[in-house]
């Protein structure tokens, strides 16, 4: 069973810090098949990152993603008010199919 | 404006059934995959379902395989998620997901419907 896992659990940072959010296979995966979702309460997620670093439709170039193999990371250079947020990694892989990582929340300090 | 509508969620006992739906819209339903995630209060993202563009694959997770069926109905722009023998721990928020185009993510969703399931 491929399994993601997430660290740190919570991130504090002040704005215009810079974030880094680690996300780690349990076996190595397709950085075709890593994206990164950002949710804030009472929201549904949102798709930044899918095939490991291409950004998608309207995310800031801020949000960068980079790795491959078991370990992937999400950097946002400068965090604005409203990057707070949970940020979760998902990839596709054979059982199960979809995986998320249980997510990353990024706290105002 | 592209948009996903889901609807169906309520108070249910355990063991009873329940049908999702989730309605589309501002785009060609019928040229995506289209998933399932749900989110537990105050939990994380767990997905659930999975069904390619004309209903050919359809894929599930362990927790829910052999109880929920996801179908779609892509001449009415419709994808739905027939939840049978419903336990407490099937409590969360149900959302749809437009799988994006060669790639393996979901980059539009909906807002969501709330099962709560007591025992």
């Amino acid at each position: 069973e491929s399994v993601l896992t997430q660290s740190p659990g919570t991130l504090s940072l002040s704005p215009g810090e810079r974030a880094t959010l680690s996300c780690r296979a349990s076996q190595s995966v397709s950085s075709t098949y890593l994206a990164w979702y950002q949710q804030k309460p009472g929201q549904a997620p949102r798709l930044l990152i899918y095939a490991a670093s291409s950004r998608a439709t309207g995310i800031p170039d801020r949000f960068s993603g980079s790795g491959s193999g078991t370990d992937f990371t999400l950097t946002i250079s400068r965090l604005e008010p409203e990057d707070f947020a949970v940020y979760y990694c998902q990839h596709y892989g054979s059982s199960p199919p979809w995986t998320f990582g249980q997510g990353t929340k990024v706290e105002i300090k | 404006e592209v948009q996903l509508v889901e609807s169906g969620g309520e108070l249910v006992q355990s063991g009873r059934s329940l049908r999702l739906s989730c309605a589309a819209s501002g785009f060609t339903f019928g040229d995506y995959g289209m998933h399932w995630v749900r989110q537990a209060p105050g939990k994380g993202l767990e997905w659930v379902s999975g069904i390619s563009w004309n209903g050919d694959t359809v894929i599930y997770a362990d927790s829910v395989k052999g109880r929920f069926t996801i179908s779609r109905d892509n001449a009415e722009n419709s994808l739905h998620l027939q939840m049978n023998s419903l336990r407490p721990e099937d409590t969360a928020l149900y959302y749809c997901g437009r799988r994006m185009k060669n790639t393996v993510a979901i980059d539009i969703w909906g807002q969501g419907t709330m099962v709560t399931v007591s025992s």
